[in-house]
């Protein structure tokens, strides 16, 4: 069945410096992709995505490009801050999509980022 | 913005008690979705909704229930909670199209 894996955390970060969080799938078809963020106490928040290959997904300064070649989805930021320390998990929506489809997440990579 | 609302931030529940948590969307999505996180296990799919009086099981079904009786409310029922019930519930609506999901703050419920 479809899957999503990412890299396991955490990943402990100093400001400014440059941030790669691995996502691979497994899917049949062309899924939609997606990262999303969540901060401490909160729900998720969608932050970018992708809906076919070698599209590129960007938002707040983070990009991942949907490689279907790789079967990945990094997300990256150039130079994180200190607002960005949260959970991110990367998720795949089945294709062709059907109502009801839900998401299917990763486990999330904690990010904690220090000044 | 999508706004989807629950019910309450923080439940404190007792072992046998029936508990209904409560989510609000305000864009007329047609799918709506109860979601239950716990630590190293990710999101777990419970019960989605894909219209009025329609719904799937997720992938733990058991134990839970849901209903929709408008097209904005869906409502997690646990019948009987128990204590390894305890954990962050979110809700999440989405539009027919696959663009993806618009999740709610979550319910801490904790079931003693």
């Amino acid at each position: 069945g479809n899957s999503v894996t990412q890299m396991e955390g955490p990943v402990t970060l100093s400001e400014e410096a440059f941030l790669t969080i691995n996502c691979t799938y497994t899917a049949t078809g062309y899924p939609s992709l997606f990262w999303y963020v969540q901060y401490p106490g909160e729900g998720l928040q969608l932050l970018l995505k992708a809906t076919k290959a070698d599209d590129k997904g960007s938002n707040k300064g983070f990009e991942a490009t949907y490689r279907k070649e790789t079967t990945s989805f990094h997300l990256e930021k150039g130079s994180v801050q200190v607002s960005d320390s949260a959970v991110y998990f990367c998720a795949l929506s089945e294709a062709p999509y059907q109502a009801g489809t839900a998401l299917i997440f990763g486990k999330g990579t904690t990010l904690s980022v220090s000044s | 913005d999508v706004k989807v609302t629950q019910s309450s931030r923080y439940l404190v529940k007792r072992t046998g008690e029936k508990v209904f948590l409560e989510c609000v969307q305000d864009m007329d999505h047609e799918n709506m979705f109860w979601y239950r996180q716990d630590p190293g296990l990710g999101l777990r799919l419970i019960y989605f909704s894909y219209d009025v009086k329609m719904k799937e099981k997720g992938d733990i079904p058991e134990g839970y229930s849901v209903s929709r009786e408008k097209k904005e409310r869906f409502s997690l029922i646990l019948e009987s909670a128990s204590t390894n019930q305890t954990s962050m519930y979110l809700c999440a609506s989405s539009p027919p199209t696959g663009s993806g999901q618009y999740f709610g703050p979550g319910t801490r419920l904790t079931v003693t």
